[in-house]
């Protein structure tokens, strides 16, 4: 099956700096993927969906200043979690969706972020 | 907007044994996908099966079955001969066949197969 990649897998940051995560599609183009946050034992919640070579578009209640975005190209979107805080500590899964096959979505082994 | 439910936090099968978990969705949509996801400890999420709508016909793969249910708008998955490779969390989740294919996830079921 199609495989995507997540980079850090794990990262550790204080407060008020910023880090960036990647989501690369390795054997497959994806137009578009999602970037889920994930809190421990609970569901996936949506915070964007990304297109390729257009703006992220965030779901109600997601930051968008906070939560910044990028899909550059058909294998890759990056989240930027800005000025972080340790609220914004979780674990962030991205997903990208398979531009032949519609209904398939693969996901990231995910991103556990903890805010010092 | 779809509301996906699964009403059983958490579940425990002894291995060998059966267990169905438990999903229903409201949606005004004729046209969607359906799917089970597993989350295991590593967190990896993984297809376990997927069900259009239009297909009057249960999904099946392997051990994993779906009772599917689009009148009463229910979607159960039936896990049969469990094995302790299986102990993970599961997830309903509903897609509508349009332009933005999200992912409307259920709470999710903890599930523990017992040795």
């Amino acid at each position: 099956g199609a495989v995507v990649s997540q980079h850090p897998s794990w990262v550790i940051c204080k407060s008020g700096t910023s880090v960036k995560i990647e989501c690369r599609s390795l054997d497959f183009q994806a137009t578009t993927m999602f970037w889920y946050r994930q809190f421990p034992k609970q569901s996936l919640m949506l915070m964007a969906t990304s297109n390729e070579g257009s703006k992220a578009t965030y779901e109600q209640g997601v930051e968008k200043d906070k939560f910044l975005i990028n899909h550059a190209s058909l294998t890759l979107s990056t989240l930027t979690v800005t000025s972080a805080h340790p609220e914004d500590s979780s674990f962030y899964i991205c997903s990208a969706r398979d531009s032949i096959q519609d209904y398939e979505q693969y996901f990231g082994p995910g991103t556990r972020l903890t805010v010092t | 907007a779809q509301t996906v439910t699964q009403s059983q936090p958490e579940m425990s099968v002894q291995e060998a044994e059966t267990v169905t978990l438990s999903c229903t969705y409201d949606t005004s949509e004729n046209n969607y996908y359906l799917f089970w996801y597993k989350q295991p400890p590593s967190r990896q999420m993984i297809l376990v099966i997927r069900q259009e709508a239009y297909k009057q016909q249960n999904a099946t793969e392997n051990r994993f079955s779906v009772n599917f249910q689009k009148a009463a708008k229910s979607f159960s998955l039936k896990i049969s001969d469990s094995q302790l490779g299986d102990t993970a969390m599961y997830f309903c989740a509903f897609m509508k066949r349009s332009n933005d294919y999200k992912l409307s996830f259920g709470a999710g079921t903890t599930v523990t197969v017992r040795a």
